[in-house]
């Protein structure tokens, strides 16, 4: 099956430092990759759209400067939190879009988990 | 802009027995698809089970049905015999074919099931 790998799993950073989160399509290409912020006991917020080779598109509301992605290749996109503070603190989930049929299915990766202190 | 809504926070149910988990949506797009994924204590986002909006049979998937209505914009789910690896939350999920979308998910607020023994 389609599998999806995020690195690192968890995180702990200082205030001010930035951290990067990889996400990786395994056994298949990806021209589009999606990022998600999750808070407990909450629902996925969708935070951006990565496409291959192009500028991540991101929702309202998103700092992009904060939350910079870049998306270099069909298997890799990378989130990078930049001078991270404790209100980043959160978990991160990705997914990468495969086409089956009419519609493009996502698969998700385990999730990163970070703690800005 | 398509939402989706999950009015039950919290459900239980004992082991072996049936429980529905109830979506509703609004959406002014003729045809789409459906999602329930459950997320569980690891967070690993897990495809249950997937409706064609175009498609009139309900899907299943063993123990898992879905019971939707277009016209009422309803899309619960059925577990039947449930187990304790059940225990999760459970999001319905919302998509507008990919030539209209990039195909990203609209995501309800979550039921949080818990199975007792």
């Amino acid at each position: 099956g389609a599998v999806v790998s995020q690195h690192p799993s968890r995180v702990i950073c200082k205030s001010g430092t930035s951290v990067k989160i990889e996400c990786r399509s395994l056994d298949f290409q990806a021209t589009t990759m999606f990022w998600y912020r999750q808070f407990p006991k909450q629902s996925l917020m969708l935070m951006a759209t990565s496409n291959e080779g192009s500028k991540a598109t991101y929702e309202q509301g998103v700092e992009k400067d904060k939350f910079l992605i870049n998306h270099a290749s069909l298997t890799l996109s990378t989130l990078t939190v930049t001078s991270a503070h404790p209100e980043d603190s959160s978990f991160y989930i990705c997914s990468a879009s495969l086409a089956l049929g009419l519609y493009n299915e996502q698969f998700f990766g385990p999730g990163t988990r970070l703690t800005v202190l | 802009a398509q939402t989706v809504t999950q009015s039950q926070p919290e459900m239980s149910v004992q082991e072996a027995e049936t429980v529905t988990l109830s979506c509703t949506y609004d959406t002014s797009e003729s045809n789409y698809y459906l999602f329930w994924y459950k997320q569980p204590p690891s967070r690993q986002m897990i495809l249950v089970i997937r409706q064609e909006a175009y498609k009139q049979q309900n899907a299943t998937e063993n123990r898992f049905s879905v019971n939707f209505q277009k016209a009422a914009k309803s899309f619960s789910l059925k577990i039947s015999d449930s187990q304790l690896g059940d225990t999760a939350m459970y999001f319905c999920a919302f998509m507008k074919p990919q030539e209209t979308s990039g195909s990203r998910l609209t995501f309800g607020e979550g039921t949080q099931l818990t199975v007792n023994p």
